[in-house]
């Protein structure tokens, strides 16, 4: 089991390009989350998803897209890059059960830089 | 708004000792509280889970208690060996109106040898 891959591992981008960060799970999690994480701040949730075709907003979701199109594969967007948008983000996986009951299985991430 | 906060500072001891790491958190109200330790340049790790009306788990070394009056949660290491350096995340998650995940900051621990 490869667990929770991202592609790429790393990303430097101009202002106003656009990108999209792969996450694929092999464990058949029905939920699957998109974080980012800054320097002396916590993990932040971007967008999350509870099945195959669902997606949701979380706690800042401003300038980002995601879709589920197959239960495996989550996909995070960038439409016109900003330097805010520069962190390492995350992607995470974990079983039904409730959405904070159980653990979250995390990817390597992704270091992105927006110049 | 709600926070969570975790001793920005990092935590120096000596191998074999008992590390304590605190998160505190205010206006939230959790159903659950879980642990992650995160290595440099890697996604965090799953620790522990515990729920809203247990006191204290254990796993191993580790122990986490939660406290809903204080509003806190203790993470012990006991036995400490340099290899459980790294930093330490806690998370706060209920299921009623909506996702609601909060990660702390983390802190950093290094157990010297």
């Amino acid at each position: 089991n490869a667990g929770v891959t991202q592609t790429p591992k790393f990303r430097v981008l101009k202002t106003g390009q656009s990108m999209t960060l792969l996450c694929a799970q092999d464990m058949n999690h029905e939920y699957m989350y998109w974080y980012r994480q800054d320097p002396g701040m916590g993990l932040r949730l971007i967008h999350y998803s509870v099945g195959e075709g669902t997606t949701a907003k979380g706690e800042v979701p401003d300038g980002y897209n995601v879709s589920r199109l197959k239960k495996q594969n989550f996909l995070l967007g960038l439409e016109s890059a900003a330097p805010s948008q520069t962190s390492v983000y995350f992607c995470a996986s974990s079983p039904p059960g409730g959405l904070g009951g159980n653990e979250q299985f995390f990817g390597p991430g992704t270091r992105l830089t927006v110049l | 708004s709600q926070k969570i906060e975790q001793n920005s500072e990092a935590l120096n001891i000596q191998e074999g000792k008992t590390a304590t790491l605190t998160c505190n958190y205010t206006n939230y109200s959790p159903a659950y509280l879980q642990w992650y330790r995160q290595d440099p340049g890697r996604g965090p790790v799953f620790l522990l889970l515990i729920r809203e009306n247990e006191k204290e788990k254990r796993k191993e070394r580790l122990k986490v208690t939660f406290d809903t009056t204080l509003k806190q949660s203790l993470f012990h290491i006991t036995a400490s060996q340099p290899a459980d350096s790294a930093t330490y995340l806690c998370a706060l998650a209920r299921n009623t109106g909506g996702f609601k995940t909060i990660f702390g900051a983390g802190t950093r621990l290094f157990v010297k040898a």
